[in-house]
């Protein structure tokens, strides 16, 4: 159980475009699910909370409009990459919270991101 | 403010020796601390959190509040262990995460 999909696994577009991640719980109700950008050989950086219903609450120095998000249903949350520049490719990653009384999240495979 | 300290990047050890991965915190609250593990090609998998006191794949970690420390031990290391390993927290009523930097364990045959 606990499964979280993203899609897509891969993606490349042009500079200045927008881009966007779907990331799906598959077999539970997720109220809360995460965002996370990881560089190469780097940790997970995480980048907004995204609360069904509600606007995503967004960490320090991530810049709100350029990384649009939306949680729409109980199992879906989106992050759209506007204007993509080169500089925000990246591995995105989303996570969800399956509720109860622990923290623990789990993760979608993770999303390339690659801004020509 | 809240952080997730592993000292060790890489971690290299022969096959049946055992492994501690360290794993220090700083958290004025009340931790929750999770150990996380990213097999190659795969994505991040629980596997296991400190309050469950559980022993996976022959892994634990006890949470030393006193040294603020939840290292990751196994007494006999194999092949499939080979892996990238990330130290987590747990915190405040939105449930974030903050990971750790990761250690890479690396079993040697």
């Amino acid at each position: 159980g606990a499964v979280v999909s993203q899609h897509p696994s891969w993606v490349i577009c042009k500079s200045g475009t927008s881009v966007k991640i779907e990331c799906r719980s598959l077999d539970f109700q997720a109220t809360t699910m995460f965002w996370y950008r990881q560089f190469p050989k780097q940790s997970l950086m995480l980048m907004a909370t995204s609360n069904e219903g509600s606007k995503a609450t967004y960490e320090q120095g991530v810049e709100k409009d350029k990384f649009l998000i939306n949680h729409a249903s109980l199992t879906l949350s989106t992050l759209t990459v506007t204007s993509a520049h080169p500089e925000d490719s990246s591995f995105y990653i989303c996570s969800a919270r399956a509720g109860g009384p622990y923290n623990e999240q789990f993760f979608g495979p993770g999303t390339r991101l690659t801004v020509l | 403010a809240q952080r997730v300290t592993q000292p060790e990047k890489l971690l290299s050890v022969f096959k049946g020796a055992p492994v501690e991965l360290k794993c220090n915190y700083s958290y004025s609250g009340s931790p929750e601390l999770f150990w996380y593990v990213q097999y190659s090609r795969q994505r991040l998998q629980l596997l296991l959190r400190h309050i469950s006191r559980e022993s996976i794949k022959g892994f634990t970690a006890d949470l030393n509040k006193g040294e603020t420390s939840f290292h990751l031990k196994k007494p006999f290391a194999q092949e499939e262990d080979s892996a990238m390993y990330y130290c987590a927290l747990g915190y405040s009523s939105a449930s974030k995460i903050i990971f750790g930097s990761g250690t890479r364990l690396s079993i040697r045959p």
